[in-house]
């Protein structure tokens, strides 16, 4: 069975373009979540999606952004880059986002901002 | 608010020792305690995941322990491996409404051969 997978696995932006990562859940998940992780700091959750909606957001700027479609893959968007979003974006899914589900995490797309 | 804490924040060990890593959390209403594994430059894997209402879970060589009312757990590494060597991180899912995971920060562990 197929896993998280994420694209692109590496994505040079230049400072103020738009990035836009995709992610596609394992098979009968319905929750996706993404989550930044800059260069030595700690996971930072950005973004829940169940059932094409946003259920919760981290606190992160409004040019993050993304949504979930009706087959649940996901895309998150950086608006405007800055340089400080350069960084290892991770999504991760589970059935619905409740207590008991175990979340499964892609491999991750890296973005790098110059 | 949730804090989760891990110590060591770095560990290294001759293979075949046997291993603790520690996970304190400050807020112990929680559903559930996740440990996972990151490889440098990969995803995540999920190694461990206790329910709120479980005291330990254990895959091969692995056994994570929850005690809720203390606010901790510990994933113990038996008989360890070059092949550990990784860094583990623990996350919390809050109950309620909020569902975030909190995450530490990590313990980086280096098992040397």
């Amino acid at each position: 069975e197929a896993g998280v997978t994420q694209s692109p696995t590496h994505l040079i932006k230049t400072r103020g373009q738009q990035a836009t990562l995709r992610c596609s859940p394992i098979s009968g998940h319905t929750s996706v979540y993404w989550y930044q992780q800059a260069l030595g700091l700690g996971l930072q959750f950005l973004l829940w999606y169940d059932e094409g909606e946003e259920r919760n957001r981290g606190n992160f700027p409004p040019r993050f952004s993304g949504r979930q479609f009706p087959n649940y893959s996901s895309e998150l968007n950086v608006n405007a880059l800055e340089l400080e979003d350069s960084a290892l974006y991770l999504c991760a899914s589970s059935l619905y986002g409740g207590g008991g589900n175990t979340i499964y995490f892609g491999e991750g797309s890296w973005l790098t901002v110059v | 608010k949730q804090e989760v804490t891990q110590i060591p924040a770095a560990l290294s060990v001759p293979e075949g020792e046997n291993l603790v890593l520690n996970c304190s959390f400050t807020d112990s209403a929680i559903y559930n305690l996740q440990w996972f594994r990151q490889d440098p430059g990969k995803g995540l894997t999920s190694l461990l995941l206790i329910q709120s209402s479980q005291r330990e879970q254990t895959s091969g060589r692995l056994n994570a322990s929850l005690d809720k009312s203390s606010g901790r757990s510990t994933l113990y590494i038996a008989a360890s491996q070059p092949g550990d060597s990784a860094t583990y991180l623990c996350a919390v899912l809050n109950a309620g409404n909020n569902r975030k995971l909190i995450w530490g920060l990590g313990t980086s562990l280096a098992v040397n051969p």
